[in-house]
């Protein structure tokens, strides 16, 4: 079945510093990315959706500038956290659709900012 | 808008049969989905309803009725690895295919 790989599993930052957060589609094309961030005991919140070749677009709230997303190929997308915060730690999700839909979530990044 | 409720807890015991509601207020959607997670885990599909009416597949069934903006997730012959957060989604019309979540369910099946 469909695989995206998401990388890294965790990570720990110093607050200042960016994080950069790479999901890839192992055999299909993802037209389509998402990524959702998801604090403790709560829900997958969508951050942004980004299709090849296009800008990401931002749901209400999330600061473009501050979560720097790429989708420059059919099988990659990557998510920067910039200057992280204690405030971003979060779990971050990417989740991937190809023109057939359906949906294939990559594996979660635990981000720690210290 | 969209927005999904679910209970935020519910506890059974193993063998048991526990259902998890989802009501929701959306404007339009393509069909009812249901996830689980496993603690640090990405979600799972679990089950998915277009039309109204009961799907089912293996031990997990779901149902969706449009009329009522309601769904429900039922799990039979509950087994401990069934302990985990169970979510609804919908993907609504017109908006790029993303899919909203629920706001979870965390299952906590016991001996």
């Amino acid at each position: 079945g469909a695989v995206v790989s998401q990388h890294p599993s965790w990570v720990i930052c110093k607050s200042g510093t960016s994080v950069k957060i790479e999901c890839r589609s192992l055999d299909f094309q993802a037209t389509t990315m998402f990524w959702y961030r998801q604090f403790p005991k709560q829900s997958l919140m969508l951050m942004a959706t980004s299709n090849e070749g296009s800008k990401a677009t931002y749901e209400q709230g999330v600061e473009k500038d501050k979560f720097l997303i790429n989708h420059a190929s059919l099988t990659l997308s990557t998510l920067t956290v910039t200057s992280a915060h204690p405030e971003d730690s979060s779990f971050y999700i990417c989740s991937a659709s190809s023109e057939y839909g359906g949906y294939t979530f990559g594996s979660g990044t635990r981000l720690t900012v210290v | 808008g969209q927005s999904l409720e679910q209970p935020s807890e519910v506890t059974a015991v193993e063998g048991a049969i526990v259902q998890i509601n989802c009501t929701y207020q959306t404007s339009g959607f393509y069909g009812l989905s249901w996830y689980q997670q496993h603690d640090g885990g990405a979600p799972t599909f679990l089950s998915y309803n277009a039309l109204d009416g009961l799907e089912e597949t293996g031990r997990f069934s779901s149902f969706l009725s449009r009329s009522d903006s309601y769904g429900y997730l039922l799990l039979q012959e509950l087994q401990m690895k069934d302990s985990a957060s169970y979510f609804c989604a919908v993907r609504p019309y017109n908006q790029g295919g993303k899919l909203i979540f629920g706001q979870g369910t965390e299952l906590s099946v016991k001996p």
